[in-house]
């Protein structure tokens, strides 16, 4: 079964300009997350959907951050414009619900370097 | 106060040895908790999950103490391969909630 697909995988942008990520989750995977990960801290949530429906974007940044998943699988998240704290690794991930909880998978995450 | 917070480490350990971490979450809804393994430059994965009464596998032992608000993670027998950060991860109505991790060295 083929893991949760991101692209790309490394992105150098000067600061001002926009940037945009695409996620492919694992296929029945209904929830899809974007998280950001700061060195040496751990992912912090951006926005969380179920379906094509955003239920949770309260720490998405909106003046400058936006995201989409329109027919409720594939996602992409925008940048625009970018500043050089937004420098971090975007990882997205889709979830499982099983009996005890939810089981989040990984993808191999974006990682955005702003100059 | 974070709502999820981990022992800052570093943890160095010689093999064989056995390594415990601790994990304490702010609130008390949660209800479902796992621990993540995150090697360098690579994207987390779930190591187990942990459940009320707690549970092992292998060499990996995980306990809940609702009463108490924290979640441990025991790892028996250390070898080279462990040497990662270890996230814990507190779950209330699939809003996930990430410690800052604790790294683990061991070395032979």
């Amino acid at each position: 079964e083929a893991g949760v697909v991101q692209s790309p995988r490394y992105k150098i942008i000067e600061k001002k300009q926009p940037v945009a990520f695409w996620c492919n989750p694992i296929s029945g995977h209904n929830t899809l997350y974007w998280y950001r990960q700061n060195l040496g801290q751990g992912p912090e949530l951006l926005i969380r959907y179920e379906n094509e429906e955003a239920v949770d974007d309260s720490q998405l940044p909106k003046d400058r951050f936006s995201a989409e998943r329109l027919k409720g699988v594939d996602s992409t998240l925008k940048i625009q414009p970018a500043e050089l704290g937004d420098s971090a690794v975007y990882l997205c991930a889709s979830s499982l619900q099983r009996e005890w909880g939810y089981e989040q998978y990984f993808g191999p995450g974006t990682r955005l370097t702003v100059t | 106060r974070k709502e999820v917070e981990q022992d800052p480490g570093p943890f160095n350990v010689p093999e064989g040895a056995t390594v415990a971490f601790n994990c304490t979450y702010s609130n008390s809804a949660s209800q479902s908790f796992f621990w993540y393994r995150q090697d360098c430059r690579k994207e987390p994965k779930l190591l187990m999950s942990v459940y009320s009464s707690g549970n092992e596998d292998g060499r990996f032992t995980a306990q809940l103490n609702r009463a108490s608000q924290y979640i441990s993670l025991l790892i028996r027998d250390s070898k080279l391969s462990d040497s990662a950060t270890y996230l814990c991860v507190v779950n209330g109505n699939n809003d996930m909630r990430f410690g800052a991790g604790t790294r683990l060295t061991v070395k032979p």
